[in-house]
């Protein structure tokens, strides 16, 4: 069965203060590994799309690098507004090739 | 461009009790999703249709769950009867046929749901 794992569950920050979130990953035959952002009462806001190990993306603060086990978001200097959880999600190359997210890292950036 | 836009965002019911939630996709989007999120999870599909046609409904709950895409745009998702389970935001994304292979869907801000 397809499995998204993501680490921390939580994560507080300074603004400023480096860090990266984790989405580990078990599928059959990965067709692509995704990552949203969510704000509180809203719904998912796409980030990136990876397809293949030593892919890179970046959108301003964020940089998004992919593995053949595991994906990392690196946050590079973050600001109040990059509070949120963000959601990794993979897509399979089985069945219906639906996207399975997994549960996502609340982050919280103080001034 | 106006995004996808749900209705009831808020919906409070005794359970047993029918509710429906409606979904307008965004312009010229053949794709619709429906997903439900419990709280501290992350979105879980439902149904997938491509223009009025359900192509995945696998985990799809069909003893007490419908759903319809009439014409193609417009969807409704139904619970009759409710139970306290299903409790849960539910989210509806939509996507031009690319947004399967590209995993870029646009979703709505959901419609939570509350069942007492």
């Amino acid at each position: 069965e397809d499995q998204v794992t993501q680490s921390p569950e939580a994560l507080r920050l300074q603004e400023g203060e480096s860090s990266s979130l984790n989405c580990s990953y078990t599928v059959s035959g990965l067709r692509g590994l995704f990552w949203y952002r969510q704000d509180p009462g809203k719904g998912p806001e796409f980030l990136f799309t990876l397809y293949s190990a030593g892919e890179e993306k970046e959108k301003e603060r964020l940089k998004a690098t992919l593995t053949k086990k595991e994906s990392f978001l690196h946050i590079t200097a973050p600001k109040p507004e990059d509070s949120a959880t963000y959601l990794c999600a993979v897509r399979a190359n089985t069945g219906f090739q639906k996207l399975v997210f997994g549960t996502g890292t609340r982050l919280l950036v103080s001034p | 461009e106006a995004g996808v836009v749900q209705s009831p965002r808020y919906k409070i019911i005794e359970k047993k009790q029918p509710v429906a939630f409606w979904c307008n996709p965004i312009s010229g989007h053949n794709t619709l999703y429906w997903y439900r999120q419990n709280l501290g999870q992350g979105p879980e599909l439902l149904i997938r249709y491509e223009n009025e046609e359900a192509v995945d409904d696998s985990q799809l709950p069909k003893d007490r769950f419908s759903a319809e895409r009439l014409k193609g745009v417009d969807s409704t998702l139904k619970i009759q009867p409710a139970e306290l389970g299903d409790s849960a935001v539910y989210l509806c994304a939509s996507s031009p046929s690319s947004g399967v292979n590209t995993g870029e869907l646009f979703f709505g801000e959901g419609s939570r749901l509350t069942v007492l």
